[in-house]
C-alpha cells in the first residue's frame, strides 16, 4: 500500500526552529515528486513547494520561497519541511502529498496525502 | 499570478445534483483536479485530468470543462458527500501549483 506517514503535532515558540517529516512507503521513493501543502485554521489549501527525491531539485511557491526549506533523505525515504525561525502565522496543518500517477502517466495532481502535521506556534 | 475562483458554498438536498465550478483567469494549458476534504481529514483526489476518476471514487463524481471553467458534478448526492471541495491546477509550465479557495458543500 502506498502510504505517507507524517510526524506528530508540534508546539513551538516564535523564533524556534522546526523540521517535520513525511515517511513514504509502498512505492519507489525516487520516482515521484513530493509536495507540501499548508492549511491555516479554517482556511483553504496552499501549495508551498515540491521536491524531486531523485536529485533534491526543488520548486517553491513565491509565497513561501525563503521562508521554508524542503529536503529529502533517500536512504530512509523521508521528505522534510523545515523552518529556521517560526512565527505565530506559521500555525497551521501541514500536509505532504505525492504526485499522482496512473500506470501510464503522471500528473500535477496529488495522491496520496499524508495525514497532516499540526504546527502551533505560540508564546 | 494564476488564480482559481470557486463559490464559497453550495447547498443541495439528498438525491439531487450538486455542481461546483472553478473559474480560471486564463485559458487552461494544464488539467484540472478536484479534492474532497471532510472535517479533520486529509484531502482526497476525486477527479484528475479534468474528467477522470481515480480508482475507488464513486461514479457519482464527474468532471467537465468548458472554456475557462471546470466543473465538479456530484449526482445523487448523499449525506456523506458533505465537506469542502477544492479545485487545483498549475501554471502553463506545470511547475507552480494553484488551489482554488474551496467550496463548502452542504447536504440539506
Amino acid at each position: 500500500e502506498v502510504q505517507l506517514v507524517q510526524s506528530g503535532a508540534e508546539v513551538k515558540k516564535p523564533g524556534e526552529s522546526l523540521r517535520i517529516s513525511c515517511e513514504a512507503s509502498g512505492y519507489s521513493f525516487t520516482g515521484y515528486w513530493i509536495s507540501w501543502v499548508r492549511q491555516m485554521p479554517g482556511k483553504g489549501l496552499e501549495w508551498m513547494g515540491r521536491i524531486d527525491p531523485t536529485d533534491s531539485y526543488t520548486n517553491y511557491s513565491p509565497s513561501f520561497q525563503g521562508h521554508v526549506t524542503i529536503s529529502v533523505d533517500k536512504s530512509i525515504t523521508t521528505a522534510y519541511l523545515q523552518w529556521s525561525s517560526l512565527k505565530a502565522s506559521d500555525t497551521a496543518m501541514y500536509y505532504c502529498a505525492r504526485r499522482f500517477c496512473t500506470s501510464t502517466s503522471c500528473y500535477t495532481g496529488f495522491d496520496p496525502w499524508g495525514q497532516g502535521t499540526l504546527v502551533t506556534v505560540s508564546s | 499570478s494564476y488564480e482559481l475562483t470557486q463559490p464559497p458554498s453550495v447547498s443541495v438536498s439528498p438525491g439531487q445534483t450538486a455542481r461546483i465550478t472553478c473559474s480560471r483567469d486564463a485559458l487552461p494549458k494544464q488539467y484540472g483536479y478536484w479534492y474532497q476534504q471532510k472535517p479533520g481529514q486529509a484531502p482526497v483526489l476525486v477527479i484528475y485530468k479534468g474528467t477522470e476518476r481515480p480508482s475507488g471514487i464513486p461514479e457519482r463524481f464527474s468532471g467537465s470543462s468548458s472554456g475557462t471553467t471546470v466543473t465538479l458534478t456530484i449526482s445523487r448526492v448523499q449525506a456523506e458527500d458533505e465537506g469542502d471541495y477544492y479545485c487545483q491546477s498549475a501554471d502553463s509550465s506545470g511547475t507552480f501549483v494553484v488551489f482554488g479557495g474551496g467550496t463548502r458543500l452542504t447536504v440539506l
